[in-house]
């Protein structure tokens, strides 16, 4: 069984700091990790996708991988009230096919 | 451009009986997923469609659920008959490419279904 585990949180920062999300995963062959943003009662929506190895940044976002260590991680700089949500760790468990192995997921709460 | 359009949005049922769900992806989408939902879970694949075949069914209870998608486009997924477990919100999402590693999906709106 492949998993992908998170804590469930939740994670309360203060608005304005950062917020560090992190995934591990069982399948050592995988080669894709998202990261999708799902606030109550809505759709998974992707926030950032890394590939290789090491920090890949998209605004207020960073994703970080490593491979070794099986790890993906989340920062949120400036992490602001609009930012509270539940954010999914997504695995591509499908070798060169697209196949999603997500974890539970890590509630966050930014408080003011 | 019009995003993975579903329907209902809503569904309530009591258990035995049976529903159906349908799901328009994005236009010019080849590959289309269904997935689980269960409240406090992250959601789960049931199934993979790339254009009107099926790639991926290793998670689909089989004999309760079904999923067609006719033409390469639309796809529905029913489920008869219902039980109790299946209360759970069923999200479609679709993906440009032909399913490889990096592709993207976007999920539409969900329907969420309660078995009573």
């Amino acid at each position: 069984q492949k998993e992908v585990e998170q804590n469930s949180g939740p994670l309360s920062v203060p608005e304005g700091a950062i917020a560090s999300l992190n995934c591990t995963y069982s399948d050592r062959v995988s080669q894709s990790f998202f990261w999708y943003r799902q606030y109550s009662g809505k759709s998974p929506e992707l926030i950032m996708s890394i590939y290789s190895n090491g920090d890949k940044e998209d605004g207020r976002f960073t994703a970080q991988l490593n491979k070794a260590s099986q790890y993906v991680s989340l920062l949120i700089r400036d992490s602001q009230p609009s930012d509270s949500a539940t954010y999914l760790c997504a695995v591509n468990s499908g070798g060169t096919a697209s196949k999603l192995t997500f974890g539970t997921g890590t509630r966050l709460q930014v408080t003011l | 451009e019009a995003g993975v359009a579903q329907s209902p949005r809503y569904k309530i049922i009591e258990k035995r009986q049976s529903v159906a769900f349908w799901c328009n992806p994005i236009s010019g989408h080849a590959t289309l997923y269904w997935y689980q939902q269960i409240l406090g879970q992250g959601p789960k694949l049931l199934i993979q469609f790339q254009n009107n075949g099926v790639v991926d069914d290793s998670q689909l209870p089989k004999d309760r659920f079904s999923a067609e998608r006719l033409k390469g486009v639309d796809s529905t997924l029913k489920i008869q008959p219902a039980k109790l477990e299946d209360s759970a919100v069923y999200l479609c999402a679709s993906s440009s490419s032909s399913g490889v590693s990096t592709d993207t999906q976007y999920f539409g709106p969900g329907t969420r279904l309660t078995v009573l």
